[in-house]
């Protein structure tokens, strides 16, 4: 059973704080790696993908992957009330048949003005 | 991003009917597209792979007479819900896989709101 593994949340962090997000997964063989956020009612938008050990920086946010440990995390810098969200970690998982991407169950997370 | 385009964005019928709802990328050629539904408050859960030229792959628990999935060309794919009860009211969200990505990126379409009565 593959499985991407988040909290829940909610995660309330200020206005100006940096918000980290945190995601496990168990397929050690997995090679592409996703963040995806999520405004309620609406479908999620693609944030940011990484494929290699260590950080990857894109404006405000950062993905840090470590495969080793089987862990992703994102980190938004000056998180914004806009930012107030859910942030789905998504895994490519490849088998003999097809190639598709888990999602986790998504971590809500909250900016307080 | 590539851009993937969902349509209707919204449904309401009667419990009964069938509905179509189409997903279509606009930038690439899209082999491998997918299927999701979305209760209110939980996650994507990932119904079935939609594969251009061949039958589309369901998740276990997902009944394929229920869900009919054709994905006759490289940009269109198409999910029919047959005879829709009120328990099929759900958020449906497809996705195509951009081929030009390096890491297999899956892009959505907006989504459609089905509500059945």
């Amino acid at each position: 059973q593959k499985e991407v593994e988040q909290n829940s949340g909610p995660l309330s962090v200020p206005e100006g704080a940096i918000a980290s997000l945190n995601c496990t997964y168990s397929d050690r063989g997995s090679q592409s790696f996703f963040w995806y956020r999520q405004y309620s009612g609406k479908s999620p938008e693609l944030i940011m993908s990484i494929y290699s050990n260590g950080d990857k920086e894109d404006g405000r946010f950062t993905a840090q992957l470590n495969k080793a440990s089987q862990y992703v995390s994102l980190l938004i810098r000056d998180s914004q009330p806009s930012d107030s969200a859910t942030y789905l970690c998504a895994v490519n998982w490849d088998d003999s048949s097809a190639s598709k991407i888990i999602f986790g169950s998504g971590t809500r997370l909250s900016i307080r003005p | 991003g590539a851009v993937v385009s969902q349509h209707p964005s919204r449904v309401i019928c009667k419990s009964g009917t069938s509905v179509k709802i189409e997903c279509r990328s606009l930038d690439f050629q899209a082999t491998t597209m997918f299927w999701y539904r979305q209760f209110p408050k939980q996650s994507l859960m990932l119904m079935a792979t939609s594969n251009e030229g061949s039958k589309a792959t369901y998740e276990q628990g997902v009944e394929k007479d229920k869900f009919l999935i054709n994905h006759a060309s490289l940009t269109l794919s198409t999910l029919t819900v047959t005879s829709a009860h009120p328990e099929d009211s759900s958020f449906y969200i497809c996705s195509a896989r951009d081929p030009r990505s390096a890491g297999n990126i899956q892009y959505f379409g907006a989504g459609t709101r089905l509500s059945v009565l």
